[in-house]
C-alpha cells in the first residue's frame, strides 16, 4: 500500500498570501506516461471537489491560483493570492498503485 | 449536469446491515468505474471499494473486505454498497465518486454530497 504523508496538518495563511502544501508518497506514483497524483478541496459538510489530476493538470473552471507540481514522491499544492473560498481542507490522493486507492490525511488551511 | 445522491444512511445498531444507494444522472452510468469513499467524524477520506464499469471487476478495502459488499444496476444508474456486520468504526459519511470512464486506472473526478451511517458503540 502507499502511503501518502501530508504536510503540514493545519496551515495558517492570510488572506492574498500564498499557499503551499506538500504531499509525499512512500513510493514513486510515477511513471514514464504520468503523475498519478490528485488533489482534492473539501469544505466542512460538502463533499471533495477535483481540482487537479495528473499532479499539475487543474480541472476545468478552476482558477489558476491552484497550481500543482512535483513527481516521483514529492508533490506540492500552490494556492497563490488566497481568497476567503479558499479556506478549506486539501487531500492528495494516489491512483498509481491500486488497490488501494490512497489519500494523504490532508492540510487545512484556516485564516491568520 | 453530471451528478450523484447517495441515500440510505442512518443510525444501525452494531452487527446489524444496512444498504446504500447512490444514484447518477447527467451521464452513462454505465460507461464508468465507480468508488464508495467515506469519511469518519473530524477524519479523512478512506477509499472503500471500487467496480468497474461492466461489473467485471471489485475490490475492496482490507477494513471492510468480507463486510462490505459493492454492486451496481447499469439498468437504473444506481451504484450499492452493503454493509454487514456494522462495527462502531465503520461510522462515517460515505461518499459515492465516480471514477475514469472504461479504465479502472484513475482518479475519482465527480462525488455525490454524502449519506451518514452511524453504528453506536
Amino acid at each position: 500500500e502507499v502511503v501518502m504523508t501530508q504536510s503540514p496538518a493545519t496551515l495558517s495563511v492570510s488572506p492574498g498570501e500564498t499557499a503551499t502544501l506538500s504531499c509525499r508518497a512512500s513510493q514513486s506514483v510515477s511513471w514514464s506516461l504520468g503523475r498519478n497524483l490528485a488533489w482534492y478541496q473539501q469544505k466542512p459538510g460538502q463533499a471533495p471537489r477535483l481540482l487537479i489530476y495528473g499532479a499539475s493538470t487543474r480541472v476545468t473552471g478552476i482558477p489558476a491560483r491552484f497550481s500543482g507540481s512535483g513527481s516521483g514522491t514529492e508533490f506540492t499544492l500552490t494556492i497563490t493570492s488566497l481568497q476567503s473560498e479558499d479556506f478549506a481542507v486539501y487531500y492528495c490522493l494516489q491512483y498509481n498503485n491500486w488497490p488501494p486507492w490512497t489519500f494523504g490525511q490532508g492540510t487545512k488551511v484556516e485564516i491568520k | 449536469q453530471v451528478q450523484l445522491v447517495e441515500s440510505g444512511g442512518g443510525v444501525v445498531q452494531p452487527e446489524r446491515s444496512l444498504r446504500l444507494s447512490c444514484a447518477g444522472s447527467g451521464f452513462t452510468f454505465s460507461d464508468y468505474v465507480m468508488h464508495w469513499v467515506r469519511q469518519a467524524p473530524g477524519k479523512g477520506l478512506e477509499w472503500v471499494a471500487f467496480i468497474s464499469y461492466d461489473v467485471s471487476n471489485t475490490n475492496y478495502a482490507d477494513s471492510v473486505r468480507g463486510r462490505f459488499t459493492i454492486s451496481r444496476d447499469n439498468s437504473k444508474s444506481t451504484l450499492f454498497l452493503q454493509l454487514d456486520r456494522l462495527r462502531a468504526d465503520d461510522t462515517a459519511t460515505y461518499f459515492c465518486a465516480r471514477g475514469p470512464y472504461r479504465d479502472m486506472f484513475g482518479y475519482m473526478d465527480v462525488w455525490g454530497k454524502g449519506t451518514t451511517v452511524t453504528v453506536p458503540s
